[in-house]
């Protein structure tokens, strides 16, 4: 199992707000910063979010990210048709480097 | 225009050696800050980080997989190669590379799928 812990699914409807919870540990989230990918099935991933909440150009400002203390969380609002996509936290940690989450499913009801 | 792509064998067999070059684009590898790193992800599960290299040859492996992984960089060839020992068919995945600035992956190749088998 992954080090840093996703719900498997989320969803909602169009226009929706949707959050994604990533929960870590003292040696990983805590004590790093956490980026988020957005992977459309059979494609790469994409780099969403960096250092906490922090979105490359060309993101849009419906994706947000924070977090606090052990845990990260990534935001969607107005949810959108070509959101559906799986969704990963990932973190460094402290003795065992790069580590992810097991990714979140978004679907859009 | 930043550009990566992952090339190498799309089968090998148990207890082979896997070796997989990225071929990059875009940007050097003796810029401060950057990297390139492999992510492995089987067939429906989730990503692994399996190597990253630095602008200073710093590398970084997961301490389980360690010992059975390398990573090198060529400056003027404009490569990274990992090399995998002891492949078993739990190792059946795609492979990426990607780089960014230290874990911050912006960029990502296409991943080649590796089957182990025999």
């Amino acid at each position: 199992q992954s080090v840093l812990t996703q719900p498997p699914s989320a969803s909602g409807a169009p226009g929706q707000r949707v959050t994604i919870s990533c929960s870590g540990s003292s040696s990983n989230v805590e004590s790093s910063t956490v980026n988020w990918y957005q992977q459309v099935p059979g494609t790469a991933p994409k780099l969403l979010i960096y250092s906490n909440d922090q979105r490359p150009s060309g993101v849009p400002d419906r994706f947000s990210g924070s977090k606090s203390g052990t845990s990260a969380y990534l935001a969607i609002s107005g949810l959108q048709s070509e959101d559906e996509a799986d969704y990963y936290c990932a973190g460094w940690d402290d003795r065992l480097n790069g580590v992810f989450g097991g990714g979140t499913k978004v679907t859009v009801l | 225009q930043i550009t990566l792509k992952e090339s190498g064998p799309t089968l090998v067999k148990p207890t082979q050696t896997l070796t997989l070059t990225c071929t990059f684009s875009g940007f050097s590898l003796s810029t401060s800050g950057v990297g390139v790193a492999w992510i492995r992800q089987p067939p429906g599960k989730a990503l692994e980080f399996l190597a990253l290299v630095y602008w200073d040859d710093d590398k970084r492996y997961p301490p389980p997989l360690k010992s059975r992984l390398t990573i090198t960089k060529d400056t003027s060839k404009n490569q990274v190669v990992l090399t995998m020992t002891n492949m078993d068919p739990v190792d059946t995945a795609t492979y990426y590379c990607a780089y960014g600035k230290w874990w911050e992956l912006e960029y990502w190749g296409q991943g080649t799928l590796v089957s182990v088998s025999s």
